[in-house]
């Protein structure tokens, strides 16, 4: 299986700040990465497909970038709406398809 | 719009069979391209894909986990069913029924498959 680590593990940061999270494959998976955002108690969101493409009705501050084994996903303006928690997903190839394990993103 | 919902007994006991449906509307299970699948979540703890049902009913399975899944699809009723045997308390986790959508990359010719679309999620709690 490729196993997906994400960095860090929780951050804290304020309303504005620019936020920073990484992803790292265990392998080379091109660009076949996505990002979820999830909040306490309800379903992930897709944010971002094909590491660097925003889903629809995502807002711009949101953006993807990295191929091979290296991704980051980066919120330009940190809003009071994105403390949430982070998931990284790889697609590549054949099942599994695995997540990382989170970056909790937390008001500083 | 598109909705997903999944209906399932709260608790089970250890070594009985989970049944999950996931019932949606806004699409169907018989369009070219369209699949659904389950994901779970332990508490606290990162997301783990398990299975995914085709429209040309292609199946895949989390390795870790084919012994004991199976899926169904009721493209009349648009429901799709998973089942897990056998089940533990290492099971317990809230299990997300998901849509997804395909990408498409033309320097390979591959669909990588992304979660488009997520039910609310349910917490499956097993005990004894």
């Amino acid at each position: 299986d490729i196993q997906m680590t994400q960095s860090p593990a929780s951050l804290s940061a304020s309303v504005g700040d620019r936020v920073t999270i990484t992803c790292r494959a265990s392998q080379d998976i091109s660009n076949y990465l996505s990002w979820y955002q999830q909040k306490p108690g309800k379903a992930p969101k897709l944010l971002m497909y094909g590491a660097s493409k925003l889903q629809r009705g995502v807002p711009s501050r949101f953006s993807g970038s990295g191929s091979g084994t290296d991704f980051t996903l980066i919120i330009s303006s940190l809003q009071p709406e994105d403390f949430a928690t982070y998931f990284c997903q790889q697609s590549y190839g054949t099942p599994p398809w695995t997540f990382g394990q989170g970056t909790r993103v937390e008001i500083k | 719009q598109i909705t997903l919902k999944e209906s399932a007994p709260t608790q089970v006991k250890p070594t009985q069979t989970l049944t999950l449906t996931c019932s949606f509307s806004g699409f169907s299970l018989r369009t070219n391209g369209v699949s659904v699948g389950w994901i779970r979540q332990p508490p606290a703890k990162a997301l783990e894909w398990l299975a995914l049902i085709h429209w040309n009913d292609d199946e895949d399975f989390s390795p870790s986990l084919k012994s004991r899944l199976t899926v169904a699809k009721d493209t009349s009723r648009n429901r799709a069913v998973l089942t897990m045997t056998n089940m533990d308390p290492a099971d317990t986790a809230t299990y997300y029924c998901v849509k997804t959508v395909r990408d498409y990359d033309p320097l390979t010719s591959y669909y990588p498959i992304y979660f488009e679309y997520w039910g609310q999620g349910i917490l499956i709690t097993v005990s004894s």
